[in-house]
């Protein structure tokens, strides 16, 4: 059902960076829709990480960044830290759905 | 600050209708973007649709997975707006979450708590 793929999980030793990709196409983010990003911690609704492809929203620390390109975009988390231990959600907009589409969702473990 | 409150059964039987209301405080309902979106236990978000007011009208726009099954209202003097999903199946258990966004293309900025809705035979 997601229109935007990424990969199911991730892992990294505290300290190390990790990244996410979030693949899309022609329709989404190579159409020049902005990516944006979510934090899920177990049982809690997403809480919005990265907006417009690399902006932080004010409280989000600064190891968190975000980059698009072409019908891609990534998301790096430098110095992992145990509180980092989420699953993660890309955002975008899709031309052929109408609306709003979500990537597959991303499990970083911090080992 | 936007806070969004879903609320409704929490246990539908099969083949019926799925009803929620989501309740709004805290800033304006115009001109802003309300959606339902979906989470099946354990895997991802699925946009369901959205109610837009602007200009005196409501506008909206359904995910074409369940645009023959899905409707959502605004009523804008109770700062609600509601998802109806007829003919539900076990398919459509999931935690439902209301949120806002400020316009197409843009990002969810406020989401509801979630509420888990649970199809039975």
């Amino acid at each position: 059902q997601s229109v935007l793929t990424q990969p199911p999980s991730v892992s990294g030793a505290p300290g190390q960076r990790v990244t996410i990709s979030c693949t899309g196409s022609s329709s989404n983010i190579g159409a020049v829709y902005d990516v944006h990003w979510y934090q899920q911690l177990p049982g809690t609704a997403p809480k919005l990480l990265i907006f417009g492809n690399n902006n932080r929203p004010s409280g989000v620390p600064d190891r968190f960044s975000g980059s698009k390109s072409g019908t891609s975009a990534s998301l790096a988390i430098t110095g992992l830290q145990a509180e980092d231990e989420a699953d993660y959600f890309c955002q975008s907009h899709d031309i052929t759905v109408g609306g709003y589409v979500f990537g597959t969702g991303t499990r970083v473990t911090v080992l | 600050q936007v806070q969004l409150q879903e609320s409704g059964p929490g246990l539908v039987k099969s083949s019926e209708t799925l009803s929620l209301t989501c309740t709004v405080s805290g800033g304006s309902i115009s001109n802003y973007y309300w959606s339902w979106i979906r989470q099946p236990p354990g895997k991802g978000l699925e946009w369901l649709g959205y109610v837009y007011y602007g200009g005196g009208a409501n506008y909206n726009t359904y995910n074409p997975s369940l645009k023959s099954r899905v409707s959502i209202s605004l009523d804008t003097s109770k700062r609600q707006f509601s998802l109806r999903l007829i003919s539900v199946t076990a398919a459509d258990t999931a935690v439902y979450y209301c949120a806002r966004n400020w316009g197409v293309g843009h990002n969810f900025d406020f989401w509801g708590q979630g509420m888990l809705v649970t199809v039975s035979s």
